[in-house]
């Protein structure tokens, strides 16, 4: 099973619109940490955000929000008003704090293809 | 410069070439990692080092060669590659070393291509 679900491979909207990507994630480990990175077609990966799992507070930075559920294992994030320059690949990812030395490696979802349309 | 550097940005290699990717970081950061990532597949980790130490190795094949001369630098030596190793390669680095939940800040890649 993967441990990090971006169940939407691709989204089209029209400026202006707003829209969510989703990411459900799963772990046993009670302390984690998620991320939201950005890929433009430039292929860089933008660090967009960083939650720990014993914050549940949703975060808001301009147009961007992001919606994490533990109870449903989601960490959604939506863009308010999208623009043509919100292209991109969004990618979710997941470090666990579990046993073995691999706390640090980050288990990426397959991202999700973001087209903004004027 | 700041941030996380990559050079060259795109290779073209035959199988029989050996070339090296370059990954700068100017960040002071004391962790530094490779990442693939190849069409409709998650980034793959690589290999991860931690002030200058290889800390992890993602059972990646021996034509992958990794170098960390310093906790600014890191490079991947390629040699005898194969088609399917076309992909892009992406560096990272964080700050205090490979630590729990630290952001991982990412370079633009190189795009390779093996014929």
């Amino acid at each position: 099973a993967q441990k990090v679900t971006q169940a939407q491979t691709e989204i089209s909207v029209v400026e202006k619109e707003d829209v969510t990507l989703d990411c459900v994630y799963e772990t046993r480990d009670t302390t984690y940490y998620l991320f939201w990175y950005k890929q433009p077609p430039s292929g860089e990966l933008v660090f967009l955000i960083r939650r720990n799992s014993f914050d549940e507070q949703n975060e808001i930075s301009g147009r961007y929000s992001w919606n994490f559920q533990k109870s449903t294992s989601s960490f959604n994030f939506t863009i308010t008003a999208s623009q043509v320059v919100d292209s991109a690949v969004y990618f979710c990812a997941l470090r666990e704090t579990g046993s073995g030395g691999s706390n640090y490696k980050l288990t990426f979802g397959k991202g999700t293809l973001l087209t903004v349309n004027p | 410069e700041t941030g996380v550097t990559q050079t060259p940005r795109h290779l073209v290699m035959g199988m029989t070439n050996k070339k090296s990717l370059k990954c700068e970081q100017h960040l002071g950061h004391n962790a530094m990692y490779w990442y693939k990532q190849s069409a409709k597949k998650p980034l793959e980790l690589m290999f991860v080092y931690n002030f200058k130490e290889q800390t992890e190795n993602n059972s990646v094949p021996s034509r992958f060669s990794p170098e960390c001369p310093n906790s600014s630098h890191l490079f991947l030596h390629l040699h005898t590659l194969q088609p399917e190793d076309s992909a892009l390669y992406l560096c990272a680095s964080s700050p205090l070393g490979a630590g729990v939940g630290e952001t991982q800040y990412f370079g633009p890649g190189t795009r390779l291509l093996v014929l």
